[in-house]
């Protein structure tokens, strides 16, 4: 298994411009979540889905969209990016809840808006 | 709201000695508590966990305690290694298996 794979690792964006952050997980969770990690800080949770079709918002949503079409996928869009956006994103999984529940992060992607 | 508060933000021993970390929680419906340990640029990985039928656990030089009447949880690493050196955050699982993070500590071990 690859367990939770994020595209791309590396971005650089121009104000204004928009994106899509890839997730994808091979271990048939239904749990997925997008964080962003701000230089120095904790976690915060973007937004998060317990299956296909079903999505909701986390602490920060704003300026994030996100969809959920099939298990194993769950990308992040960036429409109107902005400075305040520069931070380090990580996507991660679950299995349904019962006895593991351990999330499964992926290895982040760093991206720079200027 | 649901918060996770975690202290000390940062925490320096000396190779061999203990380190101690603490969180508090504030939803009482929590019952599942990770701590992950994230090394500079790299993903946080889970490190050990416990559940809230279950007092304590230990994994060799790391042990986590959980203290549901207060809301609090700890994590403990003995015979510290500098390779030990990392941030450590600690969670609790809420409503609809999300889980709230802790602002993390910064562990330091000097050789």
């Amino acid at each position: 298994n690859a367990g939770v794979t994020q595209t791309p690792k590396f971005r650089i964006l121009k104000i204004g411009q928009s994106m899509t952050l890839q997730c994808t997980q091979d271990m048939n969770h239904n749990y997925m979540y997008w964080y962003r990690q701000d230089p120095g800080m904790g976690l915060k949770l973007i937004y998060y889905s317990v299956g296909a079709g079903i999505t909701d918002k986390g602490e920060v949503p704003n300026g994030y969209n996100v969809s959920r079409s099939t298990t194993e996928d769950f990308p992040l869009r960036l429409e109107l990016a902005a400075p305040s956006q520069t931070s380090v994103y990580f996507c991660a999984s679950s299995p349904p809840q019962g006895p593991i529940l351990t999330q499964h992060f992926g290895d982040g992607t760093r991206l720079s808006i200027l | 709201g649901e918060n996770v508060e975690q202290h000390p933000s940062t925490l320096s021993v000396q190779e061999g000695d203990s380190a101690v970390i603490k969180c508090t929680y504030s939803d009482s419906a929590s019952n599942y508590f990770p701590w992950y340990k994230q090394e500079l640029g790299k993903r946080p990985q889970l490190i050990i966990d416990i559940r809230s039928n279950v007092g304590e656990k230990k994994d060799q030089r790391i042990a986590v305690t959980l203290n549901k009447t207060a809301k609090h949880f700890s994590l403990h690493i003995t015979e510290t290694q500098p390779e030990d050196s990392a941030v450590y955050f600690c969670a609790a699982k809420v409503w609809g298996g999300k889980l709230i993070f802790g602002q993390g500590t910064e562990l330091s071990v000097k050789p």
